[in-house]
């Protein structure tokens, strides 16, 4: 059972433009939703969290939109850049007494199956 | 800057060899992670520490894969016997607050 299904599976884009890439979880026990993004050859790494009190976070050119009615949320990257060019996760997890103590929540991340994204010059 | 060590980065085995990996969590965290990414499945959680203690292993082969911190600051993740199906990379990650640091992993190519 996939518990966070990510769309699209592969992305293109023109500098300058919005790259848009939407998650849907089923397990309404999540309360923690970061973004990962990887580089060939590396690990992902954390690009931005939101939790479900709040129904947008945006961090420099980095926005995620949450809609917990839905149970839907997005990442939204303005003004993308070539630099961009990467594969994007999505993830859920559970909080512990409303903490995150160890970043990857009190089960582990649960991801999706991540979006490569091209952004051409 | 403070990052997590895995070795090999690569290794290249024949089917039926032990295959043991490696990871140096960052130090001061509590918490290390293993997981495996494929193209077809993703990313998928194998197991988990925290203080040391396995606290969850569901996402692994029983029979065949195995799991230890033997101390703070190793972690190992052994498979024998390999198969093909394997083939993968392997990646440790290990965390604090709200932030999780993944390791550039360990590709695994089972012959």
């Amino acid at each position: 059972q996939q518990q966070v299904k990510q769309s699209p599976q592969s992305l293109i884009v023109q500098k300058g433009g919005i790259s848009i890439i939407n998650c849907a979880y089923e397990n309404t026990a999540f309360d923690y939703f970061p973004w990962y993004q990887q580089f060939p050859g590396k690990g992902p790494a954390l690009l931005i969290a939101i939790r479900p009190d709040v129904s947008e976070k945006k961090e420099g050119r980095f926005t995620i939109s949450f809609n917990k009615s839905a149970k839907q949320f997005s990442l939204h990257i303005m003004d993308s850049q070539p630099g961009d060019s990467a594969t994007y996760f999505c993830a859920a997890s559970r909080l512990q007494a409303g903490k995150m103590y160890s970043g990857g929540g009190a089960d582990g991340l649960t991801f999706g199956k991540g979006t490569h994204l091209i952004i051409q010059p | 800057d403070a990052r997590v060590t895995q070795t090999p980065r690569h290794k290249v085995t024949e089917m039926g060899q032990e295959v043991t990996m490696r990871c140096q969590p960052i130090l001061g965290h509590n918490t290390v992670f293993w997981y495996r990414q494929t193209m077809m499945q993703g990313l998928e959680l194998l197991a988990y520490f925290r203080n040391r203690a396995p606290l969850d292993d569901s996402g692994m082969p029983k029979d065949r894969f195995s799991a230890e911190m033997p101390d703070a600051t190793l972690a190992t993740l052994k498979i024998q016997p390999s198969e093909p199906r394997d083939s993968a990379v392997y990646f440790c990650a290990s965390g604090t607050g709200e932030k999780l640091f993944f390791g550039s992993g360990t590709q695994l190519s089972v012959l």
